[in-house]
């Protein structure tokens, strides 16, 4: 069955502080790994994926296929950072099967 | 369109009712999906339409809930004689196409609240 776990409901840190968003995830084949972000009072956006192994807004998730994982992580977290946070793991049959979500806040 | 666009934005409706929800795609998208986010519960895929082939309707929670895409572009939600537990937002989403890869783009939602 395909599965994705993030641990965590709430992550509370200091500005500057790092960051790391668990996600694990439990899927046949190889999927492709997102993470999406909902800022208040806005849609529900891309952050990255991990096929474009891109750094956007200072964030990177590594796949790590051994621990079966895609961490999401920031070396120094801005309040602008407070958000929903959700991991989502695509199969081949384009479904998205969202993480519940962690809620990040970062306090001045 | 700038975006997608989801109508109405909040609806409130009595147990029994039945209700539809719009999702207007990103023009040119030939994917649309539909999911609902809960409270607590994080967001639950329902369906998804990809071009002219059948529907993918595994994440549909009962007959109750049904929906329909008109010539490749808008999609309606339909829930019938609704339930409590039907009140949740409810997110469209649009891709270029349903390949690997490609990514989601979603709706504001319709909020939907069920007396």
């Amino acid at each position: 069955a395909q599965r994705v776990t993030q641990p965590e409901k709430l992550l509370s840190v200091f500005k500057g502080a790092p960051v790391e968003l668990k996600c694990n995830y439990s899927y046949s084949g190889s999927p492709e790994l997102f993470w999406y972000v909902q800022y208040s009072r806005q849609r529900l956006q891309l952050l990255l994926r991990h096929i474009s192994r891109e750094s956007i807004k200072g964030f990177t998730a590594d796949l790590n296929k051994g621990e079966t994982s895609f961490h999401l992580k920031k070396p120094f977290a801005q309040e602008e950072d407070s958000a929903m946070y959700y991991c989502a793991p695509r199969g081949a049959n384009s479904k998205l099967t969202f993480g519940k979500g962690i809620t990040l806040s970062v306090r001045p | 369109g700038a975006g997608v666009s989801q109508s109405p934005s909040n609806k409130v409706t009595e147990k029994g009712k039945d209700v539809e929800l719009r999702c207007d795609p990103i023009s040119g998208h030939t994917a649309l999906y539909w999911y609902r986010q809960s409270l607590g519960q994080g967001l639950e895929f329902l369906i998804y339409f990809q071009g002219n082939s059948a529907p993918d309707k595994s994440g549909l929670p009962s007959d109750r809930f049904s929906a329909e895409r008109t010539g490749g572009s808008v999609s309606t939600l339909t829930i019938q004689r609704t339930q409590q537990e039907d009140s949740a937002v409810y997110l469209c989403a649009s891709s270029l196409d349903g390949v690997f890869n490609q990514p989601q783009h979603f709706g504001d939602g319709t909020r939907l609240s069920i007396l």
